[in-house]
């Protein structure tokens, strides 16, 4: 079974500056999806970036970038340019794959973002 | 309406009552999901329907009731819950199949808080 790992239970950050989060998994896998979500107070997560397994450039989006290294089993999430709004809890997520059981995700402990004004 | 709506967003009940927690997408998925997040745990996945049909159920004790009466709605029926059955309970959909440029990734509601007194 698959396993996310999330080692930094608690984040922090000055504004403007940037921070990176850690994600480790395990897999047998060789291809898959890695995903980070983030959950605001409001309690909504929402997607914020996605990496593909077989792709080997780093997937970016604006402000957010990630650091995937396979071999390693590593999939690090770097925010640059922080802002208040960041301040979340965000979560790792490897999503599997099978013909009868589907599409699903297996989720991280989460690391609790604060940003400092 | 778009995305993934939740209602109640917030549920006290006693451990005797009979409630009900509704989840709804309009996002034309075809597959839907209910975890549960507690504190300091990472997300459970509770039970996967795909086209109204359960796909999985993640060893959840019967006081929990799953339906889903179309691939639109869900519903997750409670009764003579436990205190340690406290949580916020996520509903999600997703394209079940990842075909076509699909990532599988999920969408989630903002959840429903549950306190058992």
């Amino acid at each position: 079974a698959q396993t996310v790992t999330q080692s930094q239970p608690e984040m922090s950050v000055q504004e403007a500056e940037t921070v990176t989060l850690s994600c480790t998994y395990d897999t047998s896998e060789s291809d898959y999806y890695l995903f980070w979500y983030k959950q605001p107070p409001s309690r909504q997560m929402i997607l914020v970036i996605r990496q593909e397994a077989y792709k080997q450039q780093n997937a970016t989006e604006n402000r957010f970038s990630v650091n995937f290294q396979k071999a390693a089993k590593s999939f690090s999430l770097k925010i640059s340019d922080s802002q208040l709004g960041d301040a979340a809890m965000y979560f790792c997520a490897y999503r599997t794959w099978g013909e009868t059981s589907g599409s699903r995700l297996t989720f991280g402990e989460g690391t609790q973002l604060t940003v400092n004004p | 309406e778009t995305g993934v709506t939740q209602t109640p967003r917030h549920l006290v009940m006693g451990m005797t009552n009979k409630k009900s927690l509704k989840c709804e997408q309009h996002l034309g998925h075809n597959a839907m999901y209910w975890y549960k997040q507690s504190a300091k745990k990472p997300l459970e996945l509770m039970f996967v329907y795909s086209l109204e049909e359960r796909v999985e159920n993640n060893s959840v004790p019967s006081r929990f009731s799953p339906e889903c009466p179309n691939s639109s709605h869900l519903f997750l029926h409670l009764h003579t819950l436990q205190p340690e059955d406290s949580a916020l309970y996520l509903c999600a959909s997703s394209q079940f199949w990842t075909s076509g440029g699909n990532t599988g990734e999920l969408f989630f509601g903002e959840g429903s808080r549950l306190t058992v007194l």
